[in-house]
């Protein structure tokens, strides 16, 4: 059954520092979202993709966030420059068509920022 | 602003006994609603999905219900077993298609 990869698993940085966490959605998706979920609180919407452009986005993404669609499979989260309170996990997820179909997530990214 | 609420936060209830989640959102214009497994340190998958038009859903075990009008709904796992710990998170579809997520129900099914 086709599922949503994410990598890396956990990623370790320092404060300062640019992440990129990377997601493949599943190939015949083609709405695609970044959600975080810092520990012990709900998942929160970050951003949705559509059409190679940001459909919507949250309070949460600023301008040290952005998202990109590389190439026909990958579609990645750049942090550019982290914070402490930046670590949470990182969640992708893709549907079919939105909003009526389920979304896939991803096993998510554990990203800490020291 | 959506805000989805689960109650109870956490039970425990043993071998064979149903459960019953519960679910509430405060905005009743939606597309549709997910029911979400999460393990610790894991992903999310997804377990049933009701459409807005829809009263309830059912796959194997699982039963949920959605009342729309009311803001309310409610997951049931038949005769629970202990692979059923977990935690489950209901989450809302609206606005621009974003997913609004309550805090989650966590069960522990005792053997």
């Amino acid at each position: 059954e086709p599922e949503v990869t994410q990598t890396p698993s956990h990623q370790v940085t320092q404060m300062g520092q640019e992440v990129i966490l990377r997601c493949v959605p599943i190939s015949n998706h083609l709405y695609f979202y970044w959600y975080r979920q810092i520990l012990g609180q709900k998942v929160e919407f970050l951003v949705s993709f559509y059409n190679n452009e940001i459909s919507e986005k949250s309070e949460i993404f600023d301008d040290q966030f952005s998202v990109e669609r590389p190439d026909g499979s990958n579609f990645t989260l750049k942090i550019r420059s982290t914070k402490l309170e930046d670590s949470a996990m990182y969640f992708c997820a893709s549907t079919r068509e939105a909003p009526l179909y389920e979304q896939y997530f991803g096993p998510g990214t554990r990203l800490t920022v020291t | 602003k959506q805000e989805v609420t689960q109650i109870p936060a956490a039970l425990s209830v043993p071998e064979g006994e149903n459960l019953v989640l519960n679910c509430s959102f405060t905005d009743s214009a939606i597309y549709n609603l997910q029911w979400f497994r999460q393990d610790p340190g894991k992903g999310l998958t997804s377990l049933l999905l009701i459409q807005s038009s829809q009263r309830e859903q059912t796959s194997g075990r699982l039963n949920a219900s959605l009342d729309k009008s009311s803001g309310r709904s409610t997951l049931y796992i038949a005769a629970s077993q202990p692979g059923d710990s977990a935690t489950y998170l209901c989450a809302v579809t609206y606005g621009n298609n974003r997913l609004a997520f309550g805090k989650g129900n966590q069960v522990v099914v005792i053997p």
